[in-house]
């Protein structure tokens, strides 16, 4: 199985930050690597799939990337909507697997 | 408008048994694989089980094998999970979700249904 290894577990930061979640697969993997958002009490939404492709709808200030082994998620700048729990989730091999999770609260 | 409502969760006792169901709406539902993924309470998600859109093929997470099934029923656009021989580690909201268009990703979400084992 590959495991997801999300980093940190969580973090705290201000409205206009940048942040950045990094998850990193404990086997190569070529593609296959996607984001969501959860909110307390609601189903996760995707952000970023296939690494780097914005989902419709989702601002513009989110982005993937992949960088060797590790993949990122960054919001350019943090706006008070997006405090919530960010899973990394990879659909390369079965059994699927999704990152433990970050939890990006408001400083 | 895509939508996905999940139904059939509920308190189950350790060793019992529950079907959930996941109604579709806004899409061909025939042409899109589905999955269950759960998630336990204050705990992260998990990839439950898997079904191709014409049903042919299924896939399922060690936890679950031989004790989960998934199926479709494509004529009424509704995905089943049965689950027997529940443990209380299986307590979990149940997501259903929808294959995205080009990509194994999941695109829609139902809103999840609550499944309980416990004396």
């Amino acid at each position: 199985d590959i495991q997801m290894t999300q980093s940190p577990s969580s973090l705290s930061a201000s409205v206009g930050d940048r942040v950045t979640i990094t998850c990193r697969p404990s086997q190569n993997i070529i593609r296959g690597l996607h984001w969501y958002q959860q909110k307390a009490g609601k189903a996760p939404k995707v952000l970023i799939y296939a690494t780097s492709t914005l989902q419709s709808g989702v601002p513009a200030r989110f982005s993937g990337s992949r960088s060797g082994t590790d993949f990122t998620l960054t919001i350019s700048s943090l706006q008070p909507e997006d405090f919530a729990t960010y899973y990394c989730h990879q659909s390369y091999s079965i059994p699927w697997t999704f990152g433990q999770g970050t939890k990006v609260e408001i400083k | 408008e895509v939508q996905l409502l999940e139904s059939g969760g509920g308190l189950v006792q350790p060793g019992g048994s529950l079907r959930l169901s996941c109604a579709a709406s806004g899409f061909t539902f025939s042409s899109f694989a589905m999955t269950w993924v759960r998630q336990a309470p204050g705990k992260g998600l998990e990839w439950v089980s898997t079904i191709t859109g014409g049903g042919g093929s299924t896939f399922y997470a060690d936890s679950v094998e031989g004790r989960f099934t998934i199926s479709r029923d494509n004529s009424k656009s509704t995905l089943y999970l049965e689950m027997s021989s529940l443990r209380a580690e299986d307590t979990a909201v149940y997501y259903c979700a929808k294959r995205g268009e080009r990509e194994p990703f999941f695109d829609y979400w139902g809103q999840g249904t609550l499944v309980t084992v416990s004396t």
